[in-house]
């Protein structure tokens, strides 16, 4: 499995702005996976784009894929106070790795009132 | 239809017990991963099951470490002799494995282990 690197550590916005996030990661993939984290607990799946996938939409959030320069971003729009979490990508292998996710630092997101 | 479970969500024990935790995946799901995450820590996986296959344990970090798998069903992870360094929340997940690639992987809410 490889690790995903998130970026940057930390964002701080006001309610109402977008947050944009970042991921890179280092060997091929079969897809990447976004999940977000509330107070250290309960993982929550986002959004998973395949490695053929430019570009994909769920309600507010847009993440794109390029995978020449093996990176990924997470763009949230319209950002609530509810979206302050922990934001982590998951590339994933496929293949021998079996799925294994590894999770970097995160991307720290407070969204202010 | 019901998410991952988990059991207890919450454990203190005594340094040197054994404790079992409980893991009930998403039915259907064939592929049933462990994972610890230490407090500000990123996700360290531990074992991974998927159908009748050997388990991969290869995340395991100790022989005091282990787990099973009934099935496709309901897994246990095991710690014995427990010591302060295991304290952490230790999260379940399962997935669907579609065409070998195994697909988004659904987390349980955990279970907070601390270990006085």
């Amino acid at each position: 499995s490889q690790q995903g690197e998130e970026d940057p550590q930390a964002l701080s916005i006001q309610e109402g702005e977008n947050a944009t996030m970042n991921c890179s990661y280092k060997t091929s993939i079969n897809n990447l996976q976004w999940y977000r984290q509330n107070s250290g607990r309960g993982l929550v799946h986002l959004i998973l784009i395949r490695s053929n996938e430019r570009e994909k939409h769920s309600g507010r959030l847009r993440v794109t894929l390029d995978t020449s320069k093996k990176s990924s971003s997470l763009l949230i729009t319209a950002s609530r106070a509810a979206d302050t979490a922990s934001y982590f990508c998951a590339p994933n292998a496929g293949g021998t790795s079996y799925g294994k996710l590894t999770f970097g630092q995160g991307t720290i997101l407070t969204v202010h009132p | 239809g019901a998410g991952v479970s988990q059991s207890p969500s919450n454990k203190v024990t005594e340094k040197g017990k054994d404790v079992e935790l409980r893991c009930d995946p998403i039915s259907g799901h064939t592929a049933l991963y462990w994972y610890r995450q230490r407090l500000g820590q990123g996700l360290e996986f531990l074992i991974y099951f998927q159908g009748n296959s050997a388990p991969d344990k290869s995340g395991l970090p100790s022989d005091r470490f282990s787990a099973e798998r009934t099935g496709e069903s309901v897994s246990t992870l095991t710690i014995q002799r427990t010591q302060q360094e295991d304290s952490a929340v230790y999260l379940c997940a399962s997935s669907l494995v579609l065409a070998g690639n195994q697909e988004t992987q659904y987390f349980g809410p955990g279970t907070r282990l601390l270990v006085l």
